[in-house]
């Protein structure tokens, strides 16, 4: 069965530094997603992805957050600037046309800031 | 903004139990997720349901539109069933952004 892959399964970096998580999606979806979900919390949405440009993002994607879509397969998060608040669990998902279609996940990138 | 509440938080059970968890939500979706997320932290979707019951194997999900709540209930649970299983939301006015409850620890004891 087709899945969602995320790379890496766990990053560290230095407070102030920039990562980018990296997500692949389902081939044939066109909906895409990044949510955190931060140690002890329920998970949290970021930002929606669609025909090459943000659907829909909270209040928690500021400026400090931007996706994109680099190529025909890939999907990135890129956090600049990162705050110790940024250690997560961060998920992308990925689904097909339809807002009957299920979102599905990649097994998450565990990110730590020091 | 949509509340999701989850009950109970915690719940333990005997292998063989048949298990019921419990999702409200405050506002009108579109549709729900059940979601199983396991320690290490993936998540797979259960089901996704707008209306009625889906039946997946021993999982059985069933919602009430009018009464904004809907169940996941396992039967003969196991211990690998052991896992948090999260309750998720789309709200009407969006047809992307999940809204999630804050999960059911489910420990299924042999």
């Amino acid at each position: 069965e087709p899945e969602v892959t995320q790379t890496p399964s766990h990053q560290v970096t230095q407070m102030g530094q920039e990562v980018i998580l990296r997500c692949v999606p389902i081939s044939n979806h066109l909906y895409f997603y990044w949510y955190r979900q931060i140690l002890g919390q329920k998970v949290e949405f970021l930002v929606s992805f669609y025909n090459n440009e943000i659907s829909e993002k909270s209040e928690i994607f500021d400026d400090q957050f931007s996706v994109e879509r680099p190529d025909g397969s890939n999907f990135t998060l890129k956090i600049r600037s990162t705050k110790l608040e940024d250690s997560a669990m961060y998920f992308c998902a990925s689904s097909g046309q339809g807002s009957n279609q299920p979102q599905h996940f990649g097994d998450g990138t565990r990110l730590s800031i020091l | 903004k949509n509340e999701v509440e989850q009950s109970p938080q915690n719940l333990t059970a005997q292998e063989g139990e048949f298990i019921t968890i419990n999702c409200s939500y405050s506002v009108g979706i579109s549709a729900l997720h059940w979601l199983q997320q396991h320690p290490g932290g993936g998540i797979v979707s259960l089901f996704m349901l707008s209306s009625g019951k889906k039946k997946h194997g021993r999982l059985i999900a069933t919602i009430n539109i009018q009464e904004k709540h809907s169940s996941l209930h396992i039967t003969a649970s196991h211990p690998r069933d052991s896992a948090v299983y999260i309750c998720a939301v789309l709200s009407g006015g969006s047809n992307y952004k999940l809204t999630f409850g804050k999960g059911t620890l489910l420990t299924v004891n042999p």
